[in-house]
């Protein structure tokens, strides 16, 4: 089983500032094969990027991906009010598909 | 629009039983895979089961293996997961989610509003 580590738990940041969350497979996850979430509070996870980088449909380009392999990041360029929530990770190139803990960003 | 819509959650004492729906729309049904993923209070996501297209192929997490089943209703676009001999750490918020593809290796790009799980005496 893959297991991804997200850091750091909780990132505390003001509205315009920059985010950066990593995630790391504990193994090589193959073909970039990894995706990011973002929960609120009382609502679903909604996807944000699949295959490291790519942006889902509607998701501003505020939001970014990147990484390889055993290192990933998400990267929120610019802070909006709205995007103070949880951040999970998940690998879906290894069986069992498997999340990593989240990182909170909350404002600071 | 794609729309997941879960129910059957409650409340059900250790050793118990309960069956989840997801009721699926806004996209054809047959060539996805789709999950069930859980989120015990205050804690993370975890994978919990998944099935084919057809329904040929399943697919448990090794907490769940041997107590769970998920099985699926391609006339009626629904999804099912029978819960059997319920334990305290079962309880969470279960969600519905569609996989991306028809392949089991995938992520989830829709996902229900949840059912909440409370499994205590």
């Amino acid at each position: 089983e893959i297991v991804l580590t997200q850091s750091p738990g909780t990132l505390s940041l003001s509205p315009g500032e920059r985010a950066t969350l990593s995630c790391r497979p504990s193994h090589t996850v193959s073909s970039s094969y990894l995706a990011w979430y973002q929960q609120k509070p009382g609502q679903a996870p909604r996807f944000l990027i699949s295959g490291a980088s790519n942006r889902a449909t509607g998701i501003p380009d505020r939001f970014s991906g990147s990484g390889s392999g055993t290192e990933f990041t998400l990267t929120i360029s610019r802070l909006e009010p709205e995007d103070f929530a949880v951040y999970y990770c998940q690998q879906y190139g290894s069986s069992p598909l498997t999340f990593g803990g989240g990182t909170k960003v909350e404002i600071k | 629009e794609v729309q997941l819509l879960e129910s059957g959650g409650g409340l059900v004492q250790p050793g118990g039983s309960l069956r989840l729906s997801c009721a699926a729309s806004g996209f054809s049904f047959r060539n996805y895979v789709m999950n069930w993923v859980r989120q015990a209070p205050g804690k993370g996501l975890e994978w919990v089961s998944g099935i084919s297209g057809s329904g040929g192929s399943t697919y448990y997490a090794d907490s769940v293996r041997g107590r769970f089943t998920i099985s699926r209703d391609t006339s009626k676009n629904t999804v099912f997961l029978q819960m059997n001999s319920l334990r305290a750490d079962d309880t969470a918020v279960y969600y519905c989610a569609k996989s991306d593809s028809s392949n089991y290796y995938g992520y989830f790009d829709y996902w229900g509003q949840g059912t909440l799980v409370t499994v205590s005496s």
